[in-house]
């Protein structure tokens, strides 16, 4: 069975500091990958996707960036986050020609 | 623009009552519509719907699509406190990426 993982689970970090949220996907192959933020008492924003490897789009203008080294692998990075960066980010997966997303356990993030 | 918008915005009931949660839609190319559960964590999926009139089931949930008048209820007979979540609509439209386009969620409080 596919199953998927993100961590960490939960962070602080201060403002103009880096980040790196790191997701894998087992069990299936060629996934589509993406990455969701949910603010506060808000539905879920999508923030970029990914249909293979190194393959990113980026829905939202915004100073994070996702990389897809591997095909499994999806990666969520700032090089100096913004108080607004906080939120709940969410990494989930689908198959290539799917009709339903699946998500990890989520990444609190707190920028101090 | 694509969006999705889901009423009431809360909800509070007692155990046992009945509720209707309802999603309404505008999106290009529509596929699917799917809903997810969101306690504290993750959303779990519930139903993806894709034909108008054909009612999903499981359990005391059940969920039907109206595609001539861009909407979907979500049914929860004899509730729970087990049901007390946020409730997230998503549409996806017919595209390879298969982006969900999530509404706010209608949060439901169930009380013994």
């Amino acid at each position: 069975s596919q199953t998927i993982h993100q961590w960490p689970a939960t962070l602080v970090q201060p403002v103009g500091s880096p980040l790196s949220l790191e997701c894998t996907v087992e069990g299936t192959s060629n996934p589509n990958l993406y990455w969701y933020r949910q603010a506060a008492g808000r539905g879920l924003q999508l923030l970029f996707y990914s249909v293979g490897i190194g393959q990113i789009s980026s829905e939202v203008p915004q100073n994070l960036s996702a990389s897809r080294p591997q095909d499994r692998q999806f990666i969520l990075s700032s090089k100096k986050l913004l108080l607004s960066d906080s939120g709940f980010y969410l990494c989930a997966w689908s198959v290539r020609s799917g009709n339903t997303i699946y998500f990890g356990e989520g990444s609190w993030l707190t920028v101090v | 623009e694509d969006k999705v918008v889901q009423s009431p915005l809360s909800l509070v009931v007692h155990e046992g009552d009945t509720v209707t949660l309802n999603c309404s839609y505008e999106v290009t190319n529509f596929r699917s519509l799917l809903w997810y559960k969101q306690e504290k964590k993750a959303p779990t999926f519930l139903f993806m719907l894709t034909s108008s009139g054909i009612e999903k089931k499981s359990g005391r949930l059940s969920s039907i699509l109206d595609k001539k008048e861009l909407f979907s209820i979500l049914n929860i007979t004899a509730t729970q406190t087990g049901d007390s979540a946020v409730y997230l609509c998503a549409v996806g439209p017919m595209d390879s990426s298969y982006k969900l386009i999530f509404g706010s969620g209608t949060r439901l409080l169930v009380r013994p």
